[in-house]
């Protein structure tokens, strides 16, 4: 079983949609947890942050399941310009600078 | 601007030479680290280095080579011994010890490398 594991895509939505994405992680010690989102042929770039209690930034919401060990990421009212594969990342410990990305879960968003 | 600097963009290397990408940050950052995704795949690990004349080997090392004599710098050498090195290479850096939102890795727009 992998460390990371992410839906498998395409995930394929027509504007306006609210699609939902989750990830589930094996080691329960995991300490931090992030979404990221990568554009075709570029590098990964910081979407969000994900907290204990769950975090909101604009469209996207993010929430953690420490005794399902998932985390997840919610986009309402997708735009055409969120067509991106999203990747979300689990760092073990924050002193051993270690970190585990899932393979990416691609959204594309049609008219 | 601060930022991680990836060079070169692109390189072309024969089959049995060694090459060398460069990484530079300016970030302050404690960690640095390689990862390389080859298309419609993820990204794996291949050396990461929490600190300066210390580094280690991450999911795929076999083939690669690093240093990090200085904070700001962290070179992978890809060497002729990695079979199949025809990729792009993304470094990356993250502090340490920072809570859970501190660690943070940001991204250089990486490298292409192909095997001609």
């Amino acid at each position: 079983r992998k460390e990371v594991e992410q839906d498998p895509g395409p995930f394929n939505v027509p504007e306006g949609a609210t699609v939902a994405f989750n990830c589930t992680y094996s080691n329960s010690a995991s300490q931090s947890f992030f979404w990221y989102r990568q554009d075709c042929r570029k590098e990964p770039k910081l979407l969000m942050s994900v907290y204990s209690s769950g975090n909101e930034d604009g469209r996207f919401t993010a929430q953690l399941n420490r005794a399902s060990q998932y985390i997840s990421l919610l986009i309402r009212d997708s735009k055409l310009s969120d067509s991106a594969t999203y990747l979300c990342v689990v760092i073990l410990n924050t002193n051993a600078g270690k970190s585990t990305f899932g393979d990416g879960t691609t959204l594309t968003v049609k008219p | 601007d601060g930022g991680i600097t990836q060079s070169p963009k692109y390189l072309f290397r024969k089959e049995g030479q060694n090459v060398t990408l460069s990484c530079e940050q300016n970030l302050n950052h404690d960690a640095m680290y390689w990862y390389r995704q080859d298309p419609g795949q993820g990204l794996r690990l291949i050396y990461y280095s929490q600190i300066v004349n210390d580094f280690q080997k991450g999911d795929i090392a076999e083939g690669y080579s690093v240093s990090r004599e200085k904070k700001e710098s962290f070179p992978l050498t890809v060497t002729s011994a990695q079979k199949n090195p025809t990729a792009f290479y993304l470094c990356a850096s993250s502090n340490l010890n920072r809570g859970s939102s501190g660690n943070t890795i940001y991204f250089g727009e990486g490298s292409w490398l192909t095997v001609v």
